[in-house]
């Protein structure tokens, strides 16, 4: 079955960065986008954006736009997150999600999503 | 892109129906298709319930559907059993490749 299985908590300090990973099993890695999604404690879901496993490319949220970076390796099939600058609003549980590329398509499959708290 | 809009709160009965809603622009939920539901339990990773508006994916039981007319988007569990207790978040494509969620819907099955 379709499994997304992530990294462990992170606890950084602020202006330091972490890096997420989200390791894909069960389908072929290339033929779906990972879009990554954060929550901070009891608020909402956050967009913030995606890269397509197969080709690469990326498309970040403008509100992360340059703060953060999507890559992935295709022959572990795992795609990564890291996000530099960090302040204490960026305390989240931090998921990554599976998604067909295009438009019509929902994002049905979810890592479990590990916290990254920022505190000095 | 803003977040699209959801009543904080909503609340039903067990068998009864309840009705949650979902407002954006003609640039996202009016513009497209493409609305999606979440369900999410405390501590867990969201669930997907309805995709392309009105489409459940397989093992959703059919007491979830949903709706769409302008910009408004809508989620109806009927039959509101316990297991039901939930937050739901609404989503929408918001062109050129972006997404975005609403701001969540707290469920209470009283």
């Amino acid at each position: 079955q379709v499994q997304l299985v992530q990294s462990g908590a992170e606890v950084k300090e602020p202006g330091a960065s972490v890096k997420v990973s989200c390791q894909a099993s069960g389908y072929t890695f290339t033929s779906y986008a990972i879009h990554w999604v954060r929550q901070a404690p009891g608020q909402r879901l956050e967009w913030m954006g995606w890269i397509n496993a197969g080709s690469g490319n990326t498309k970040y949220s403008q509100k992360f736009q340059g703060r953060v970076t999507f890559t992935r390796d295709k022959s572990a099939s795992t795609a990564y997150m890291e996000l530099t600058s960090l302040t204490s609003e960026d305390t989240a549980v931090y998921f990554c999600a599976r998604k067909e590329p295009g438009s019509k398509s929902p994002f049905d499959s979810w890592g479990q999503g590990p916290l990254v708290t920022v505190s000095s | 892109q803003s977040a699209l809009t959801q009543p904080p709160s909503a609340s039903g009965s067990p068998g009864q129906s309840v009705t949650i809603s979902c407002t954006g622009t003609s640039s996202d939920v009016g513009g497209y298709n493409y609305v999606s539901w979440y369900q999410q339990h405390p501590g867990k990773a969201p669930k997907l319930m309805i995709y392309e508006v009105n489409k459940r994916p397989s093992g959703v039981p059919d007491r979830f559907s949903g709706s769409k007319s302008g910009n408004t988007a809508s989620l109806t569990v009927s039959g509101l059993q316990a297991e039901d207790d939930a937050d739901y978040y609404c989503s929408s494509n918001a062109g050129n490749d972006n997404w975005v969620f609403g701001g969540g819907t707290k469920l209470t099955v009283l």
